[in-house]
């Protein structure tokens, strides 16, 4: 059973560009939230997306926009980078259906520095 | 909105007891996760509960009181490996919010 993968692993930036991060959910999981975690903090909620729809989204402004595939990949997209972007991203993948209560599996992030 | 408060920091010994206190108000409620998360790497899920009582897994245990939005991890026989943030995260729906963490350190 393959886990939750991301890349890039770490990334830099200048303020107004744009970036693209890339999770590979793990084997048979349907659906996948993003995170934002600053550093000393909790993960904050972005969005999630299940077959390739937003399902819900968190406290971020429309410049944070994402994608799922059909073979549950997904991206996070951020343009007009600002130096608050700074931090560790997390993609976590879950299965709806399970009887697991949901449990989500996170990847190893991508931390993204903006300058 | 979310609110949901956990202590900063705590320290043990190791053989010893810790008990991290998570106090929270959501705008719904569903259950609530307890995760690990070691310095540089994923958070790990550790318990579940969406009842109100204890859980106990090992090791570790998790108790719920929905009602006064108050849960708790209680970690016991802490070895060196246990030192990590325990982040408390009540889930509404399909969204997880997350406390800012608990930085437990266990000392030899």
């Amino acid at each position: 059973e393959t886990g939750v993968t991301q890349s890039p692993t770490h990334l830099i930036k200048t303020r107004g560009q744009q970036v693209t991060l890339r999770c590979s959910s793990q084997s048979g999981h349907n659906t996948v939230s993003w995170y934002q975690q600053a550093l000393g903090q909790g993960p904050q909620f972005i969005f999630q997306y299940y077959r390739e729809e937003e399902n819900g989204r968190g406290n971020f402004p429309p410049r944070f926009s994402g994608l799922q595939f059909p073979n549950y990949s997904s991206e996070l997209n951020v343009n007009a980078l600002e130096l608050d972007d700074s931090a560790l991203y997390l993609c976590a993948s879950s299965l709806a259906d399970s009887t697991r209560f949901n449990e989500q599996f996170f990847g190893p992030g991508t931390r993204l520095t903006v300058l | 909105g979310q609110n949901i408060d956990q202590p900063t920091e705590m320290t043990a010994t190791e053989g010893a007891i810790v008990q991290i206190n998570c106090t929270y108000q959501t705008s719904g409620f569903n259950g609530l996760f307890w995760y690990q998360q070691h310095a540089g790497e994923a958070p790990t899920f550790l318990s579940y509960n969406v009842l109100d009582g204890l859980e106990e897994k090992g090791r570790f245990s998790s108790f719920l009181s929905r009602s006064k939005g108050y849960s708790y991890l209680l970690l016991k026989e802490l070895q060196m490996k246990d030192s990590a943030s325990y982040l408390c995260g009540p889930r509404d729906d399909y969204k997880l919010s997350f406390g800012a963490g608990t930085t437990v350190t266990v000392r030899a």
